[in-house]
C-alpha cells in the first residue's frame, strides 16, 4: 500500500516563509500533488512534481526527491489567507489511472 | 469555480434513511472520484469511475454504492445511514487518461441525526 506522512499542524507569522514536508512510501511512485483546502471548502490544486527538483509558481514552490521519498511545499511571503490545510497526494504506478493517495493534511495557521 | 458541480449542498436526514448525492464532472472529464471527509479523518477515497465503468474502490462501505451514467454524471447512494456517516462528501473529476490533477466540487455536507 501507500504510506504518506506529513505534520498535523504548523504555525507561522505573516510575511514569513514556511516549509511543509511530506514523506511517502509507495510500490511504484508516479507523481506527487499538493492541494490547498480551506475549512469546509473543496481542495484546490497547487502543484505537481514527477521529476526531482523544484517547481516554482509565484509564492508557492514544491520540491521532490524521488530517491528519498520526500517532497516539500514552500510558501513565501505568507498571508493570512494562506491559513488552510495542505494535502500531499501521490500517484502510484500500480493504481488505476488518475487515482491519488492523500495524506491527512497539514493545518497551517498564519498569525498577524 | 472548478467546473465540477454537486447537489445538494447540504443534506440533513435521520438514521436509517437513504440519500443520493449527485455530481456533474467538468466538461470533457471522463473520470469521477468520490471522497468522504469527516472532522477527525483526512480525505478518504471511496470509489472511481471512468466513462461509466468502475475503476477503483477504496474504503467504501457495503451500504454505499455509486454509478456513472452515460452523460458522465455520477451519483453516490448512501443507505441505512448511521450517525458516523455525517461528513463532507466530495466529488472530483479528471480526464482519467493520464496523471492529471483532480478538480473538486464544492461538496455535499451530510448530517445524520
Amino acid at each position: 500500500g501507500q504510506n504518506i506522512d506529513q505534520p498535523t499542524e504548523m504555525t507561522a507569522t505573516e510575511g514569513a516563509i514556511v516549509q511543509i514536508n511530506c514523506t511517502y512510501q509507495t510500490s511504484g511512485f508516479n507523481g506527487l500533488f499538493w492541494y490547498q483546502q480551506h475549512a469546509g471548502e473543496a481542495p484546490t490544486f497547487l502543484s505537481y512534481n514527477v521529476l526531482d527538483g523544484l517547481e516554482e509558481k509565484g509564492r508557492f514552490s514544491s520540491f521532490l526527491s524521488r530517491s528519498k521519498g520526500y517532497s516539500y511545499l514552500l510558501l513565501k511571503e505568507l498571508q493570512m489567507k494562506d491559513s488552510a490545510s495542505y494535502l500531499c497526494a501521490v500517484h502510484d504506478r500500480g493504481s488505476t489511472l488518475g487515482r491519488l493517495y492523500f495524506g491527512r493534511g497539514t493545518q497551517l495557521t498564519v498569525w498577524p | 469555480d472548478s467546473g465540477v458541480t454537486q447537489t445538494p449542498k447540504h443534506l440533513i436526514t435521520a438514521t436509517g434513511q437513504r440519500v443520493t448525492l449527485r455530481c456533474s464532472p467538468r466538461s470533457g472529464d471522463l473520470s469521477v472520484y468520490w471522497y468522504q471527509q469527516s472532522l477527525d479523518q483526512g480525505l478518504q477515497f471511496l470509489i472511481q469511475y471512468y466513462n461509466g465503468e468502475e475503476r477503483a474502490k477504496g474504503n467504501i462501505l457495503e451500504r454505499f454504492s455509486a454509478q456513472q451514467f452515460p452523460d458522465l454524471h455520477s451519483e453516490l447512494n448512501l443507505s441505512s445511514l448511521e450517525l458516523g456517516d455525517s461528513a463532507l462528501y466530495f466529488c472530483a473529476s479528471s480526464t482519467g487518461q493520464g496523471i492529471d490533477e483532480q478538480y473538486f466540487g464544492p461538496g455535499t455536507r451530510l448530517t445524520v441525526t
